[in-house]
């Protein structure tokens, strides 16, 4: 199993540019996240999706729309990148209930000139 | 809201050091609490967590123990290796999982151990 995926790796965006960040999981959870890792700042929550369909803002969303098309998959997108944006992402998913661990993706890793 | 705080870094400690890492959190309720590791390059891996009260995670040599009367979940090893080296995230969780406000994670502190 691969547990949780994030594609890319890596990105280099202009200010201004569009561009989707995807995560998969084959865990077979029902909740999954968004969030961000900022030097000196920890994480931070960008959005979070119960189960299909449904998705709720976290703590820092704005510029940010998400995408929770079925169980697998949760998608983040940005549609004018600026460069406050310049971040490490992570895909988090958790099974959901009483279960309380997550598990998180590799990262991306996104630069916005 | 929920807070945790724990030391900044960097941590520098020799090969076979004791370590202590301190994290205090606030929460409204009886969060779960986790630590949580990053090896360079890497995402975050579950290293141990406790749900209750006195309970004591442990892992890889790593424990940590819920002390709900002074809101703490220091973590300690009693002798460090190189291969330590990575940033530790404490982390709180209330209602499990996180529901939708997700985990609320410490800033981190970056370990560095020298041979």
């Amino acid at each position: 199993n691969a547990g949780v995926t994030q594609t890319p790796k890596f990105q280099v965006l202009k200010t201004g540019q569009s561009m989707t960040l995807q995560c998969a999981q084959d865990m077979n959870h029902n909740s999954m996240y968004w969030y961000r890792q900022d030097p000196g700042m920890g994480l931070r929550l960008i959005y979070y999706s119960a189960s299909e369909g449904t998705t709720d803002k976290g703590e820092v969303p704005n510029g940010y729309n998400v995408s929770r098309l079925n169980k697998r998959e949760f998608s983040l997108r940005l549609e004018s990148a600026a460069p406050s944006q310049t971040s490490v992402y992570f895909c988090a998913t958790l099974l959901g209930g009483s279960t309380d661990t997550q598990y998180f993706g590799p990262g991306t890793r996104l630069t916005v000139l | 809201g929920n807070s945790v705080t724990q030391m900044e870094g960097p941590v520098t400690l020799s090969e076979e050091a004791f370590l202590t890492i301190n994290c205090t959190y606030t929460a409204t309720g009886y969060p779960s609490l986790f630590w949580y590791v990053q090896y360079p390059g890497e995402g975050l891996q579950l290293l141990l967590k406790a749900t209750k009260a006195d309970d004591k995670g442990s892992n890889k040599g790593f424990e940590a123990t819920y002390r709900k009367e002074t809101t703490s979940f220091h973590l300690e090893k009693g002798s460090v290796q190189v291969s330590d080296s990575a940033v530790y995230f404490c982390a709180l969780s209330e209602p499990p999982g996180g529901g939708a406000d997700g985990l609320t994670f410490g800033k981190g502190t970056h370990l560095i151990i020298q041979p």
